[in-house]
């Protein structure tokens, strides 16, 4: 199976601090892709890394990609109450199937 | 709003009804994707549509569940004959393909709809 694994599967932290989850996966891929989903709603889109690429920003998020180690990382700085949410990464196996982890779920405590 | 939208945001239906679910993607996107989500869980695919080609569907996708896209624009998906375990959010998306580029593309996702069967 592609599908990516994310550790831990939960997370709680003081608002202001950083929150790092990792992903593993187990083949070959094109890229990889980071979402948000709050409670009980869909998927947000929150960044896509490539695998050419080691390291990308966006905002307070940076995400690194580790092909060697099939394993990406995000990073959320300096985090606020409204990160609170469950964070997938998610790979495609095959041309459009995208195969999503079972999510790290992020608790910011104010 | 010109996101994905899903409707009913919320149903609930007794065990061996059918029940049918709407998606309307983004209006230039050309593939749609429907995924199922149980809780605690990520989503799990389910099927998708090129233009109104179903192209692929997953073996999740029972005998009893059908989906379609009729002219290439807002799908459908249907339950027959719904059991306790079908109780799950459906989640639909819809992505723009781009030709020259390869790699899988960025979905863009409803908010779903919540199934709850009695």
């Amino acid at each position: 199976s592609q599908q990516g694994e994310e550790d831990p599967q939960a997370l709680s932290i003081q608002e202001g601090e950083n929150a790092t989850m990792n992903c593993s996966y187990k083949t070959s891929i094109n890229n990889l892709q980071w979402y948000r989903q709050n409670s009980g709603r869909g998927l947000v889109h929150l960044i896509l890394i490539r695998s050419n690429e080691r390291e990308k920003h966006s905002g307070r998020l940076r995400v690194t990609l580790d092909t060697s180690k099939k394993s990406s990382s995000l990073l959320i700085t300096a985090s606020r109450a409204a990160d609170t949410a469950s964070y997938f990464c998610a790979i495609y196996q095959g041309a459009q199937k995208l195969v999503f982890g079972q999510g790290t779920r992020l608790t910011i405590n104010p | 709003d010109t996101g994905v939208s899903q409707d009913p945001r919320h149903k609930i239906t007794k065990r061996g009804q059918n029940v049918t679910f709407r998606c309307d993607p983004i209006s230039e996107h050309n593939r749609l994707y429907w995924y199922r989500q149980t809780l605690g869980q990520g989503p799990e695919f389910l099927t998708y549509f090129q233009n109104e080609a179903q192209l692929e569907k997953s073996r999740l996708l029972s005998d009893r569940f059908s989906a379609e896209r009729p002219k290439g624009s807002f799908s459908t998906l249907e339950i027959q004959r719904t059991e306790q375990g079908d109780s799950a959010m459906y989640l639909c998306a819809s992505s723009l393909s781009e030709r020259g580029r390869s790699g899988g593309s960025i979905q863009y996702f409803g908010a779903g709809t919540r199934l709850s069967v009695l």
